[in-house]
């Protein structure tokens, strides 16, 4: 069975430039999932997903981020104006019953 | 909301058996992960355990879950060198919902 895919693995960008993550969940799973992983520190959900709708988005700096999943697969997570702040790892999971299966990571890293 | 705690670091020699502790605020909790993070590498779930459950067992991990205290460890028998990675609790209120994390535990195994 395929994992979550994500791309791209590494990304650097100037602050106020923007980015777009890109993310594939596990065939079938309805629930997706966007965290946040700042260097030392656990993963923060920004997003949840469940099919194409928003269940819990009160973490999203929404004046900067947003994200999108189109016909309930894929998803897109963007960052406008991006800030020195916003460097860290962003993971895309996906769960169908218990647990959630994560993708390597998308590294950003804004100078 | 959910508060996970873990402490940072815990050193073991290769052979030996590793306790990683958790302690969580919310009882309305009934799904607690661990996950293992590899340098650069995405979370990878290892074990969970359900809140009816006191202890669960798969092979080399032993979970046990105290649900007065909410208090949650993961215990690895004949730790092992590819056994050091750093160590997330996950807390969640139930299937597919959104997952909590403690700042994670790193193990250090030493020959």
């Amino acid at each position: 069975e395929a994992g979550v895919a994500q791309s791209p693995r590494y990304k650097i960008i100037e602050k106020r430039q923007s980015v777009a993550f890109w993310c594939n969940p596990i065939s079938g799973h309805a629930t997706l999932y966007w965290y946040q992983q700042i260097l030392g520190q656990g993963p923060k959900l920004l997003i949840q997903f469940q099919n194409n709708g928003v269940v819990d988005d009160s973490q999203l700096p929404k004046d900067r981020f947003s994200a999108e999943r189109l016909k309930g697969v894929d998803s897109t997570l963007k960052i406008q104006p991006a800030k020195l702040e916003d460097s860290a790892v962003y993971l895309c999971a996906s769960s169908f019953l218990s647990g959630a299966f994560f993708g390597q990571g998308t590294r950003l890293t804004v100078v | 909301g959910e508060d996970v705690e873990q402490s940072l670091f815990l050193s073991v020699r290769e052979g030996d058996s590793s306790v990683i502790n958790c302690t969580y605020t919310d009882s309305s909790s009934t799904y607690l992960y661990w996950y293992k993070q590899e340098p650069g590498a995405g979370l990878q779930l290892l074990t969970y355990i359900f809140s009816n459950m006191d202890m669960k067992q798969d092979q080399r991990l032993t979970v046990l879950l105290n649900k007065k205290d909410k208090h949650l460890s993961l215990r690895i028998a004949d730790t092992q060198t590819g056994d050091s990675a750093i160590y997330f609790c996950a807390a969640a209120p139930g299937t597919a919902s959104k997952l909590t994390f403690g700042t994670g535990t790193r193990l250090q195994v030493t020959l």
